[in-house]
């Protein structure tokens, strides 16, 4: 059983379109994030959601827009996509907050072309 | 923000043989993990030790938070192991486990 399950894993587009990508975690965590891995393999925090409510929300364009619908899916929607979109997008969940352990899921690769 | 630095970048190992990853940080800390990032992408959970020593087969690791550093030992490598190992911390006083990740150590075991 997958405990972190992110769709689609490859995601191939054009500039100017929007995506989506879903997250589902079946852990029963509170908290779930969104990173971005770059072409060079760095990991950056994007957002992070507790029960449905934003709490993270680090400095990331306004075309990428978060929606938790519950406390087990954070789903990631990203408009007008531009090239330094193509990354490695990989969501993540915890049981609470703070000190606890993150567990990732298998990533999304996103190329925008 | 916190820093996080890892050394070395890059190793290459020789099957069978023992090695040493170091992550330095600039801040106190509250989680301390490391992560294999194996070569299909998948980010597996080794530790989450934000201090004292933890040891999980050819594993360990060991966190002095009051000298900012950690260590994650492999010994008895094998091909298996290749990949890049990161290590993330979460400064001490931010909260919702806001990750902070270094650049990672590049392994390549050789057969």
């Amino acid at each position: 059983d997958t405990a972190v399950s992110q769709t689609p894993k490859y995601l191939v587009t054009q500039m100017g379109n929007d995506k989506s990508i879903k997250c589902e975690q079946n852990l029963g965590h509170d908290t779930m994030y969104w990173y971005k891995q770059d072409s060079k393999k760095f990991l950056k925090i994007m957002f992070s959601y507790n029960n449905k409510e934003l709490i993270i929300n680090e400095t990331v364009p306004n075309r990428f827009s978060p929606k938790s619908p519950d406390k087990a899916h954070l789903n990631l929607h990203i408009n007008s996509l531009e090239l330094g979109d193509s990354a490695v997008y990989f969501c993540a969940s915890n049981p609470g907050w703070s000190s606890y352990e993150q567990y990732f899921g298998p990533g999304t690769r996103l190329t925008v072309t | 923000g916190i820093q996080v630095e890892q050394s070395p970048p890059d190793l290459i190992l020789q099957e069978g043989a023992n090695s040493t990853l170091r992550c330095n940080f600039s801040d106190s800390v509250n989680n301390l993990q490391w992560f294999h990032q194996n070569p299909w992408g998948q980010l597996i959970n080794l530790f989450y030790i934000p201090s004292g020593t933890k040891q999980n087969g050819r594993l360990s690791a060991t966190t002095v938070a009051t000298e900012r550093y950690s260590l994650l030992y492999i010994s008895s490598s094998q091909t298996t192991d290749s990949g890049v190992y990161f290590c993330a911390v979460e400064r001490y006083g931010d909260s919702w486990g806001k990750l902070q990740f270094g650049a990672g150590t590049q392994v390549v075991v050789t057969p």
